[in-house]
């Protein structure tokens, strides 16, 4: 079964600085997809970034980038210039492409934005 | 607007009691699925729906009734619940093969 796992419960950052939210993996699968969701208190699930784990390439979305290692089954997420909206829980999520159709989820990362 | 929505926002229930979560999607998706999270876990799946079709039961107390009359919307029919039922419970939709979902605000159930 695929598991997801996010070892750093609370992370904390100076707006305007640079910060890295951890997440590891488990299958068995070789293609598969993975994502960070960022949510805010107003509890909707917002997609930030994806990843194809075909893809070599490192997903970036304007101040949000990822480092996936494929062979370490690890997937971080990087947001540059943290700025105050950043500040919600963030969960890294995954999904195959055989067997169950659905995302397995993290216990997530609740981030903080210092001023 | 979201392109999920979720109502209603806040439920307060008794045990006894019967209610009804609703979620419609305006993305012209046909997968819906139901998602409870709980407070330190990660989020649960309960059921996948395809083209109105359940396709998946994680599992889930017959306390809790899943209903998609059609591909825009799903229902989570709620009785007798128990007090550890008490969640936020998210509803998303996708479109089969994509791999991407997208997620409605959620309801916050609290049962008394």
């Amino acid at each position: 079964a695929q598991t997801v796992t996010q070892s750093q419960p609370e992370m904390s950052v100076q707006e305007a600085e640079t910060v890295t939210l951890s997440c590891t993996y488990d299958t068995s699968e070789s293609d598969y997809y993975l994502f960070w969701y960022k949510q805010p208190p107003s509890r909707q699930m917002i997609l930030v970034i994806r990843q194809e784990a075909y893809k070599q390439q490192n997903a970036t979305e304007n101040r949000f980038s990822v480092n996936f290692q494929k062979a370490a089954k690890s997937f971080s997420l990087k947001i540059s210039d943290s700025q105050l909206g950043d500040a919600a829980m963030y969960f890294c999520a995954y999904w195959g492409t055989t067997g169950a159709n659905n995302l397995f989820f993290g216990t997530g990362t609740r981030l903080t934005v210092i001023p | 607007e979201t392109g999920v929505t979720q109502t209603p926002r806040h439920l307060v229930m008794g045990m006894t009691n019967k209610k009804s979560l609703k979620c419609e999607q305006h993305l012209g998706h046909n997968a819906m699925y139901w998602y409870k999270q709980s407070a330190k876990k990660p989020l649960e799946l309960m059921f996948v729906y395809n083209f109105k079709e359940q396709t998946e039961n994680n599992s889930v107390p017959s306390r809790f009734s899943p209903e998609c009359p059609n591909s825009s919307h799903l229902f989570l029919h709620l009785h007798t619940l128990q007090p550890e039922d008490s969640a936020l419970y998210l509803c998303a939709s996708s479109q089969e093969g994509t791999r991407l979902a997208f997620f409605g605000q959620g309801t916050r159930l609290t049962v008394v």
